[in-house]
């Protein structure tokens, strides 16, 4: 089956106790991007990835890394994560750059508390 | 001025009518449009794309787009319970990725 796969779907942590999300797609796709969903915010873009070893910065990066290695992996790493990276996470993918045709795909999410 | 625009809602239409959920934008270069439908707690998932002036029909949805007037508009025919989530309206930029609107919440009782 088609799929974006994130892990964990919840997670609970402390200020400053670093972190990864893992994200993995079955897809073959180019391009893979991170998401942050807020109460009121939306969806705001973190990084994205248009390629292995080729990453860029969203609208909302600080305090944020991400690696692309390989083609099928994007985890988002929160170095020394704070309480308002508390929020929901969106892993997505699309077969190449984003258009009508290649639309993104979203993995199941990942809640993280941090306190 | 944010860059796509919804109205919040919550939208509320009795089982059977038509829904009808607007987006504006505002980036005029924008090229790709897209609705999404989100249920609480879940991630988004792909209704509709779109990219040329005009309708395009799915089922019971339709997706209309308005590029002078910058309007995208998703129209849901015989709404059922199972409709009730939020739509959220995405604008492809070109710069790599979708900007997205805040959402509109459809409730559609029976």
């Amino acid at each position: 089956e088609a799929q974006v796969t994130q892990n964990p779907r919840y997670l609970i942590t402390v200020t400053g106790k670093k972190l990864t999300v893992t994200c993995s797609q079955n897809m073959n796709h180019e391009y893979m991007s991170w998401y942050r969903q807020d109460p009121g915010l939306g969806l705001r873009q973190i990084y994205y990835s248009m390629n292995v070893e080729v990453t860029d910065k969203g609208d909302v990066p600080e305090g944020y890394k991400v690696s692309r290695k390989e083609k099928r992996n994007f985890p988002l790493i929160l170095e020394s994560p704070s309480p308002n990276q508390t929020s929901l996470y969106f892993c997505a993918s699309s077969l190449g750059r984003v258009t009508y045709n290649s639309p993104l795909h979203f993995g199941n999410g990942t809640r993280l508390t941090v306190t | 001025q944010k860059e796509v625009e919804q109205n919040s809602g919550p939208l509320s239409v009795p089982e059977g009518a038509i829904a009808s959920l607007n987006c504006t934008y505002s980036d005029r270069g924008s090229q790709s449009f897209f609705w999404y439908r989100q249920y609480s707690g879940k991630s988004p998932e792909l209704i509709m794309s779109i990219y040329s002036n005009g309708d395009k029909e799915d089922g019971r949805f339709t997706a209309q787009l308005n590029k002078a007037s910058q309007y995208v508009s998703l129209l849901i025919r015989d709404s059922q319970p199972s409709d009730s989530a939020t739509y959220l309206c995405a604008v492809g930029t070109g710069f790599q990725k979708l900007v997205f609107g805040t959402g509109t919440r459809l409730l559609v009782s029976p």
